[in-house]
């Protein structure tokens, strides 16, 4: 498995862009990158995942870089809800499973 | 929308005992995997199941067992149940099996050996 390296903590003011970074240097062509967030004891929740293009949806904005060796996960306007642990997880191939690291945990402060 | 729905939220159980959890995936989904989250740790993946049969292994221990039903609910059995059994244990689905087939979680059963 292709394996991440996430800040073990970041801080953020409320109404402000969250931008979380992800090197992820050994990612094979097969594989995509998932972001999922968890949220004190609740079950992970899923943000998003790309293979090379940028992605957006309701929720986060993903920038893959074009050598896809890092990526950054944009919260455009973090609010005191967004307040978790994000993990940023490589899958694909034959690999189904999500392999949980350390992730990133977010503080958003008012 | 419907979510993954897990039974029980909680349980307690005491040392030695055995436990059934259970994970009743989003309608149409097929395939389902079960994480373990320890005190302090990050989930990790235990097992999981495609279409009722077994599809990948973690670090599963020998006294745990699970299965995939017809109608695609899985049940993780554990029994000669330890402290370090005390845990949170997510059961996610996923509409199949692939890398690009997003898992959604449950809310969780929390476990607690006494």
């Amino acid at each position: 498995d292709a394996k991440t390296t996430q800040p073990p903590s970041m801080d953020c003011a409320e109404g402000r862009a969250a931008n979380l970074p992800c090197n992820h240097s050994t990612i094979s062509g097969n594989e995509y990158v998932y972001w999922y967030r968890q949220i004190h004891s609740q079950g992970p929740q899923y943000i998003i995942h790309g293979l090379k293009n940028n992605e957006t949806n309701e929720m986060a904005s993903l920038i893959i870089t074009e050598d896809r060796k890092s990526s950054t996960l944009i919260l455009p306007h973090a609010t005191l809800r967004d307040t978790a642990v994000y993990y940023c997880i490589v899958r694909g191939g034959s690999n189904y499973k999500l392999t949980f690291g350390k992730g990133t945990l977010l503080t958003v402060n008012p | 929308a419907a979510g993954v729905i897990q039974s029980p939220r909680h349980l307690i159980k005491e040392k030695r005992e055995t436990a059934t959890l259970k994970c009743y995936p989003i309608p149409r989904h097929d395939t389902v995997y079960w994480y373990q989250q320890g005190p302090g740790q990050d989930p990790q993946f235990l097992i999981s199941f495609y279409e009722k049969m077994q599809s990948d292994k973690g670090s599963i221990p020998d006294r745990f067992s699970a299965q995939q039903f017809s109608d695609y609910h899985s049940e993780l059995n554990m029994s000669s149940l330890e402290l370090g059994d005390s845990a949170l244990y997510f059961c996610a689905s996923s509409l199949d099996r692939y890398s690009t087939d997003t898992q959604y979680f449950g809310p969780g059963t929390r476990l607690t050996v006494l």
